[in-house]
């Protein structure tokens, strides 16, 4: 899995837009970014992935550079039910990959304020 | 839709008791795996399956045992549990290809909080 890069903490204002970072710079090119976070006592949950494009759902954006180095995470509306830890994952997807695990890495404490 | 149910929720043993950590996910996911995570620290990879009747070690497998008879269950086993063994553990499923497009999202149930005394 390519390594990535992210800042151990940001904070949040509560309805501002949150942007999160995460640099790759050695992902090949059949590896794709995910992202997925951990709010306290609770099990990690999947939020976007995405290979070239961006990328939308309900729940964020992702953002992906033209040479796919770098990547950010966008919760356009943060509210206090988003603090959590986001971890950026950069890997093929098994059995592409034959490592199994998901290796979540330290990720980013993101502290939502009212 | 449930997801992926783990029960129970908390569990206290004594060292050398065994007990069974139930996971069931209504997906139709063929992959399933279980995962531990001690305080601080990140997931660590126990067991996986890649469909029923099959799986395989990962990176922590010693004291623990798994069996996948069905694609729906995969409860993970503590033959003789120690105090070592005590953390939280995440069941978790993930679909394989879907429409030829391989996706390998993982989906976690909520945890079971084991404590061994």
């Amino acid at each position: 899995d390519a390594k990535t890069t992210q800042p151990p903490s940001m904070d949040c204002a509560e309805g501002r837009a949150a942007n999160l970072p995460c640099n790759h710079s050695t992902i090949s090119g059949n590896e794709y970014v995910y992202w997925y976070r951990q709010i306290h006592s609770q099990g990690p949950q999947y939020i976007i992935h995405g290979l070239k494009n961006n990328e939308t759902n309900e729940m964020a954006s992702l953002i992906i550079t033209e040479d796919r180095k770098s990547s950010t995470l966008i919760l356009p509306h943060a509210t206090l039910r988003d603090t959590a830890v986001y971890y950026c994952i950069v890997r093929a997807p098994f059995p592409r990959s034959n490592d199994y695990k998901l290796s979540f890495g330290a990720g980013t404490t993101v502290t939502v304020r009212a | 839709n449930a997801g992926v149910t783990q029960t129970p929720k908390f569990q206290v043993l004594k060292t050398g008791q065994s007990m069974t950590l139930q996971c069931a996910q209504d997906m139709n996911h063929e992959y399933m795996s279980w995962y531990r995570q001690d305080p601080g620290m990140g997931l660590r990879l126990i067991h996986y399956s890649v469909g029923a009747g099959i799986t395989d070690q990962g990176e922590v497998p010693n004291g623990y045992n798994v069996s996948r008879s069905t694609t729906e269950d995969f409860p993970l086993r503590l033959l003789s549990a120690a105090p070592s063994q005590t953390s939280v553990y995440f069941c978790a499923s993930s679909s394989g290809t879907s429409g030829g497009i391989a996706k390998n999202i993982q989906y976690f149930g909520a945890g079971t909080r084991l404590s061994v005394l």
